[in-house]
């Protein structure tokens, strides 16, 4: 069966950066679009962004352009999510979720990233 | 791009139905049969519960329902249960910077 499975919990300093992965397993990355979601603290889901993992192509909201890249690794069947110059309000639980049809019907478990 | 606007609460007792909207526009909602809902009990991912619209994935309970009128869609969710306690989130395919926009969020509360 798909899974998705996340990094673990990330503490980082204001301005730094984190790098949160995404390993798929039970089916080809290359077959569907690859989102990333924020959650912060009781608060909503919010997009962030997507990869084309058979060519890499991305696209970002532009409420984070510029700070997050999102990249992938076929070989390891891996997406990977970087965000730069980190502040307190990016404290947030970050979700990979694979696009199938025009929904996310996968999600992963979740990856904590603290500001602090 | 604004988020889709849900009330922020529903609640009902037990075997009764309730109904939770998502308001948007013409430029998401209303211009794509691309909505989809997700549940998320409290620490854990959401879960694709209804998607283009009014279709549930395989192993999701046949009480819960998707509908769409205009810039509105709506999730039903009848026979309510204690464990559909949690909160609802729709999105929709949207034709403007980003690709995807989320619902504000529901929580429903079985009484």
């Amino acid at each position: 069966q798909v899974q998705l499975v996340q990094s673990g919990a990330e503490v980082k300093n204001p301005g730094a950066s984190v790098k949160v992965s995404c390993k798929a397993s039970g089916y080809t990355l290359t077959s569907n679009l690859m989102h990333w979601v924020r959650q912060a603290p009781g608060q909503g889901l919010e997009w962030m962004g997507v990869i084309n993992p058979s060519g890499g192509s991305t696209r970002y909201s532009q409420k984070f352009q510029g700070r997050v890249t999102v990249t992938r690794d076929t070989s390891t069947s891996t997406v990977y999510m970087e965000l730069t110059s980190l502040r307190s309000e990016d404290t947030a639980i970050f979700y990979c979720a694979r696009e199938l049809g025009a929904a996310f019907d996968s999600w992963g478990q979740g990856t904590l990233v603290t500001v602090s | 791009q604004s988020a889709l606007t849900q009330p922020a609460s529903v609640s009902g007792s037990p075997g009764q139905s309730v109904t939770i909207s998502c308001a948007g526009t013409s430029s998401d909602v209303g211009g794509y049969n691309y909505v989809s809902w997700y549940q998320q009990h409290p620490g854990k991912a959401p879960k694709l519960m209804i998607y283009d619209v009014s279709n549930r994935p395989s192993g999701v309970s046949n009480r819960f329902s998707g509908s769409k009128s205009g810039n509105t869609a709506s999730l039903t969710i009848s026979g309510l249960q204690t464990e559909d306690e949690a909160d609802y989130y729709c999105t929709s395919f949207t034709s403007t910077t980003t690709p995807y926009v989320f619902g504000t969020g529901t929580k429903v509360t079985v009484l």
